[in-house]
């Protein structure tokens, strides 16, 4: 089975841009998260989807932060504007309903300057 | 709320030697316990997981992990350690199928030949 997809793989911008990253779980895996990994740090959750409906986000910055997953397969994680502190690895991971496993992509490296 | 501590940030072995990566936790209650490894410029893979049982689990490529509830304990060990083990080392708690992970900070892992 395919992996979890991940795009882009890579991005820099400047303070105050946005960005927007997109990622595509396994196929079936109803339950999705992004994690935010800054360097030197295990990654911290930014909000989860169960299905097309957000179950936690009490840690995404929502007055930068914003996520959708409308059809309840694919996700977007959107920042604007962005600030230097962003600069992170974000990761994506999906878990089939009743299953204990995360699967996690290969994350979008952000560099901000 | 939960929290992992992983004791190590760096650790320096030549190959053959042994290898305990501390993992200490903070939740009451019923736990799922993961190590995760994410080898350099790839994303992170599971290498082992505890939901019941038997508390010494067995992960791929010769790891095992020891679950040791009355210390709130899940080292990480392998009795000889490989150049290509070198990687960061990454240990996660969930109380349900449903939360989400919650992360150490990682121990860096460098093997020497």
């Amino acid at each position: 089975e395919a992996g979890v997809a991940q795009s882009p793989r890579y991005k820099i911008i400047e303070k105050r841009q946005s960005v927007a990253f997109w990622c595509n779980p396994i196929s079936g895996h109803a339950t999705l998260y992004w994690y935010q990994q800054i360097l030197g740090q295990g990654p911290k959750l930014l909000i989860q989807f169960q299905n097309n409906g957000v179950v936690d986000d009490s840690q995404l910055p929502k007055d930068r932060f914003s996520a959708e997953r409308l059809k309840g397969v694919d996700s977007t994680l959107k920042i604007q504007p962005a600030k230097l502190e962003d600069s992170a690895v974000y990761l994506c991971a999906g878990r089939s309903t009743g299953g204990l496993e995360q699967y996690f992509g290969p994350g979008t490296r952000l560099t901000v300057t | 709320a939960q929290s992992v501590s992983q004791h190590n940030h760096h650790v320096i072995l030549s190959e053959a030697a042994s290898l305990e990566l501390g993992c200490n936790y903070s939740y009451g209650g019923t736990v799922n316990l993961f190590w995760y490894v994410q080898y350099p410029g790839q994303h992170l893979q599971l290498l082992l997981k505890y939901f019941s049982g038997d508390p010494l689990v067995k992960g791929i490529k010769g790891f095992e992990a020891e679950f040791i509830k009355s210390k709130f304990s899940f080292n990480l060990r392998k009795p000889s350690v490989q150049w290509s083990d070198t990687a960061e080392y990454f240990c996660a708690v969930t109380s349900s199928g449903n939360t989400p992970l919650v992360f150490g900070k990682g121990t860096r892992l460098s093997v020497i030949a």
